[in-house]
């Protein structure tokens, strides 16, 4: 089957760095991105990686091994309005395969 | 601005009633597509379409029909077979289905049963 993993909840506190991560089993691999959700509203596109390595944006960064079937997102410098729910997803064959979310608490 | 507007933002289906979501954009995208977003589980594709007048079946279609009228609208009517419609349903568009196309989404409507 297709799966993919990320941690339920996480807790950091404003200022600090926190690491996201991401399994996937997948029957193929097309690339993989990280989407941001506050709470009832609509995804936001974070970062997109196809190719192994480290990709940087400002304060988030997103990481991918192939190998491993293995991402990462980054968020350096947290802020308050970092509180929101990140998603991973897999294109899979012409399919986008969605994690459940990663709800990601910010405390001052 | 351009981007996708979803309508209503809360909607309440009474038993045996068939309930329309409404999904505009004015991006000028090919693809539109339909997800079902329960708690503590990942989106799950309803419908998409690639082009107008054309639209596929999703992973969990039963219950729901779709049309594609016209290139800017995707309306999605959860049917009365549909016997677990409390969901938060968000619509999303791409400028096309290719694989390297990021989706824009809408604010999502919250479908709940009286």
């Amino acid at each position: 089957g297709q799966n993919i993993d990320q941690p339920t909840e996480m807790t950091a506190t404003e200022g600090a760095i926190v690491q996201i991560n991401c399994t996937y089993q997948t029957s193929g691999f097309n690339g993989l991105f990280w989407y941001q959700q506050h709470a009832g509203e609509a995804p936001t596109f974070l970062s997109y990686n196809v190719l192994d390595g480290l990709e940087e944006k400002g304060r988030f960064s997103s990481f991918l091994s192939r190998s491993k079937g293995y991402s990462y997102l980054l968020l350096k410098e947290l802020q308050m309005k970092d509180s929101a729910s990140y998603l991973c997803a897999v294109r899979s064959n012409y399919q986008l395969i969605w994690g459940a979310g990663t709800k990601l608490i910010i405390k001052p | 601005d351009g981007g996708i507007t979803q309508s209503p933002k809360y909607l309440f289906r009474k038993e045996g009633q068939n309930v329309t979501l409404s999904c505009e954009q004015n991006l000028n995208h090919d693809a539109m597509y339909w997800y079902r977003q329960d708690p503590g589980q990942g989106l799950r594709l309803i419908y998409y379409s690639q082009i107008v007048n054309d639209f596929q079946k999703g992973d969990i279609a039963e219950g729901y029909s779709v049309s594609r009228e016209k290139k800017e609208s995707f309306p999605l009517t959860v049917t009365s077979a549909q016997k677990n419609p409390t969901a938060f349903y968000l619509c999303a568009s791409s400028i096309s289905h290719q694989q390297r196309e990021k989706l824009f989404f809408g604010s999502g409507t919250q479908l709940s049963v009286l």
